[in-house]
């Protein structure tokens, strides 16, 4: 079956940029999205269809995605960014994948 | 208000049933895809089934199939999972979430609150 893969844990100072990355087999042929979620919440999604910031999201969220690898890319990080944060994509024609998750701790 | 308010999670026993709903409110439920997505205590998101807005197939986890089914009712904006056979490692938070398109297989821009699925004697 198909996995996409991300770091367990992310280190960054506040307003410094924090990367995260998501690995998957030929993941540029597919749609990636990304969802942050808080200690006790569901999840909120940040990146949309590879590049997209839903309404509402601030626009130091950014989002990129090629080859084998889709980046979720938070310029300025501020305390409230500190969470959990998953990629997403469609295993084509069979199944919808998340990743692992990564938690963002800003220091 | 755009929401989505599981219910039906419950203590079952292993081997038992369970059937979950979803009532949707503030957006058109039939021109959406749904899905079912689960979070074993402190652990990872993992999807679990999916359902397109009008039409089309059923579609479902391969660990999970034949233990699973996703209906929705687009007259009562109301989704729906019964979950049979359950095992202890069926336990976890049940989200119901609404796909950004009308297929079954976009990505989630709502997601409710969660119902509780423990599966234990």
């Amino acid at each position: 079956s198909y996995e996409l893969t991300q770091p367990p844990s992310v280190s960054v100072s506040p307003g410094q940029t924090a990367t995260i990355n998501c690995h998957g087999d030929k993941l540029g042929d597919e749609y990636v999205y990304w969802y942050q979620q808080k200690p006790g919440q569901s999840p909120v999604l940040v990146i949309s269809e590879d590049v997209r910031r839903p309404s509402g999201i601030p626009e130091r969220f950014s989002g990129s995605n090629s080859d084998n690898t889709a980046t979720l890319t938070i310029s300025g990080t501020q305390a409230v960014d500190e969470a959990t944060y998953y990629c997403q994509a469609w295993d084509t024609g069979t199944e919808i994948v998340f990743g692992g998750g990564t938690k963002l701790t800003v220091l | 208000e755009v929401q989505l308010v599981e219910s039906g999670g419950a203590l079952v026993q292993p081997g038992g049933s369970l059937r979950l709903s979803c009532a949707a409110s503030g957006f058109t439920f039939r021109n959406y895809g749904m899905s079912w997505v689960r979070q074993a205590p402190g652990k990872g998101l993992e999807w679990v089934s999916g359902i397109p807005g009008i039409g089309g197939g059923t579609h479902y986890a391969d660990s999970l199939k034949g233990r699973l089914t996703i209906t929705r009712d687009n007259s009562r904006d109301t989704l729906f999972l019964q979950l049979s056979s359950l095992r202890a490692e069926d336990t976890a938070i049940y989200y119901c979430a609404k796909s950004s398109s009308t297929s079954w297989n976009a990505g989630f821009d709502l997601w409710g609150q969660g119902t509780m699925v423990t599966v234990s004697s």
